[in-house]
C-alpha cells in the first residue's frame, strides 16, 4: 500500500496546457484502468475530475483529460484558467479492493 | 440531489475511540460500495476503508486494521466508521465517498467531520 508518486507542485500561465504524472507500480496503476484524479481548493472537499483513466464525470470540463502508460498515468489540463489553481491527487484501485492515492500536486497558474 | 453528510467528529484522548457517522441521501445508497478517506491537514488524501454493497466485505490500509471498523445499515442508508486505540496520526479529516460502480473512483463525497487526538 505504498503512495503513489506525484510532483509537488507544478505551474503554468492562463491558457496554457499543463500535465501531472502519477507513478505507481504493477500492484496498482499498472493492473488496473481504474485510475482517477480529484481537484481540490483549500477548505473544501476533493471533486472527482476523471475517472477510469480518462472518463468525464457529469458537468467536468473537457479542458481536464487522463492517460495511462504502464505504471504512469497523467492529468493533462489544457487552456489552463485562474480557478484550475488547486491541489491535485491521483488514485488508484489497488491489491484486494483497496484504493491508494498520490500524495497530491500543487497546481499554481501564474 | 445526492448528498453525503458526516458527524461524529470530535477531541479524543490518545488510547480513547470514536464513531463517524455518514448519512446518505438522494442515491440508490445499497447499490453502491463506500469509502472513508482522510487528510491531515496541510497534507494528501488517504484511503482508509471500504466497504462492499451488503456490508460482507470490508477492506483497510494497514495502519488501522484491528482498530477501526467499517459498517453500514442500507435501510437507514449510513455507514460508520468505529475508530478504537487512536493515535496521534489518526488525527485528520474524515470524508465518506461514494465509489464509482467497478470501483473506478469516488464520485460523491461528505464535507468531512475532524478528528483530533490529544496524546
Amino acid at each position: 500500500q505504498s503512495a503513489l508518486t506525484q510532483p509537488a507542485s507544478v505551474s503554468g500561465s492562463p491558457g496554457q496546457s499543463i500535465t501531472i504524472s502519477c507513478t505507481g507500480s504493477s500492484s496498482d496503476i499498472g493492473s488496473y484502468n481504474l485510475v482517477s484524479w480529484y481537484q481540490q481548493h483549500p477548505g473544501k472537499a476533493p471533486k472527482l475530475i476523471i475517472y477510469e483513466v480518462n472518463k468525464w464525470p457529469s458537468g467536468v470540463s473537457n479542458r481536464f483529460s487522463g492517460s495511462k502508460s504502464g505504471n504512469t498515468a497523467s492529468l493533462t489540463i489544457s487552456g489552463l484558467q485562474a480557478e484550475d489553481e488547486a491541489d491535485y491527487y491521483c488514485c488508484s484501485h489497488g491489491f484486494s479492493s483497496t484504493f491508494v492515492f498520490g500524495g497530491g500536486t500543487k497546481l499554481t497558474v501564474l | 440531489e445526492v448528498q453525503l453528510v458526516e458527524s461524529g467528529g470530535g477531541w479524543v484522548q490518545s488510547g480513547g475511540s470514536l464513531r463517524l457517522s455518514c448519512a446518505a441521501s438522494g442515491l440508490s445508497f445499497s447499490s453502491y460500495w463506500m469509502s472513508w478517506v482522510r487528510q491531515v491537514p496541510g497534507k494528501g488524501l488517504e484511503w482508509v476503508a471500504n466497504i462492499n454493497r451488503d456490508g460482507s466485505e470490508k477492506y483497510y490500509v494497514d495502519s488501522v486494521k484491528g482498530r477501526f471498523t467499517m459498517s453500514r445499515d442500507n435501510a437507514k442508508s449510513s455507514v460508520w466508521l468505529q475508530m478504537n486505540n487512536l493515535r496521534a496520526e489518526d488525527m485528520a479529516v474524515y470524508y465518506c465517498a461514494r465509489v464509482i460502480q467497478g470501483g473506478g473512483g469516488l464520485d460523491v463525497w461528505g464535507q468531512g467531520t475532524t478528528v483530533t487526538v490529544s496524546s
